[in-house]
């Protein structure tokens, strides 16, 4: 079965940093894309970043980029996002999910449950 | 960047009802297209990819059709648990868009 499980969220400042997890289980985690999905609170859903299976490429949102990086380690089969200089418009439920191919251009197949950030100085 | 635009974005039915939720994007996106179901609380799920084919595991009264820049996505006959909101997400091009989402209101 496969598992997707966040962590690493919670209350910060602005200008802060914060990063989040996200432990893949039953599934060849190498052999996937991943991307990172945010929902902020009574708002709809916004691409964030995604990861190729090796790593070897990665694709960001333009909210966001110059401020977070994607990367994964495929030996403990996790995603990471390092989100610096946070701002209000951070705060969201950040949502981890696995796509269908190697190649980060597919849709996403299985989700976790999500991580809230919140902003708040 | 692609820009994704769904109608409408709040629709009231009923069970029993054939519903339509269109999305369009601002520049051709071949068949790369998806649409997700997403409940409070949750996390969304995959309906259909490549703009009409069912994901496994999905009732076959989903359908989506469409290619270029107007699509749709069509449930034939609305059961309760299909009240939830609705997305679309092209995947042509980076960075990858959503819709604004469809609310399915019961009526």
């Amino acid at each position: 079965e496969v598992q997707l499980l966040e962590s690493g969220g919670g209350l910060v400042q602005p200008g802060g940093s914060l990063r989040l997890s996200c432990a893949a289980s039953g599934f060849t985690f190498s052999s996937y894309a991943m991307t990172w999905v945010r929902q902020a609170p009574g708002k709809g859903l916004e691409w964030v970043s995604a990861i190729s299976g090796s790593g070897g490429s990665t694709y960001y949102a333009d909210s966001v980029k110059g401020r977070v990086t994607i990367s994964r380690d495929n030996s403990y089969n996790t995603l990471y996002l390092q989100m610096n200089s946070l701002r209000a418009e951070d705060t969201a439920v950040y949502f981890c999910a696995k796509q269908t191919n190697s190649d980060p251009g597919y849709p996403c197949d299985y989700w976790g449950q999500g991580t809230l950030v919140t902003l708040s100085s | 960047d692609i820009q994704m635009t769904q109608s409408p974005s709040t629709l009231s039915a009923s069970v029993g009802d054939r519903v339509t939720i269109t999305c369009r994007a601002s520049q051709s996106i071949s068949s790369w297209l998806a649409w997700y179901q997403q409940k409070p609380g949750k996390a969304p799920k995959l309906l259909i990819y490549k703009a009409s084919s069912l994901e496994s595991g999905v009732p076959s009264r989903f359908s989506g059709s469409g290619s270029g820049t107007e699509f749709t996505l069509t449930i034939s006959s609305l059961q309760p648990d299909d009240f939830a909101t609705y997305y679309c997400q092209q995947y042509n091009s980076y960075p990858c868009s959503f819709g604004q989402g469809t609310k399915l209101e019961i009526k």
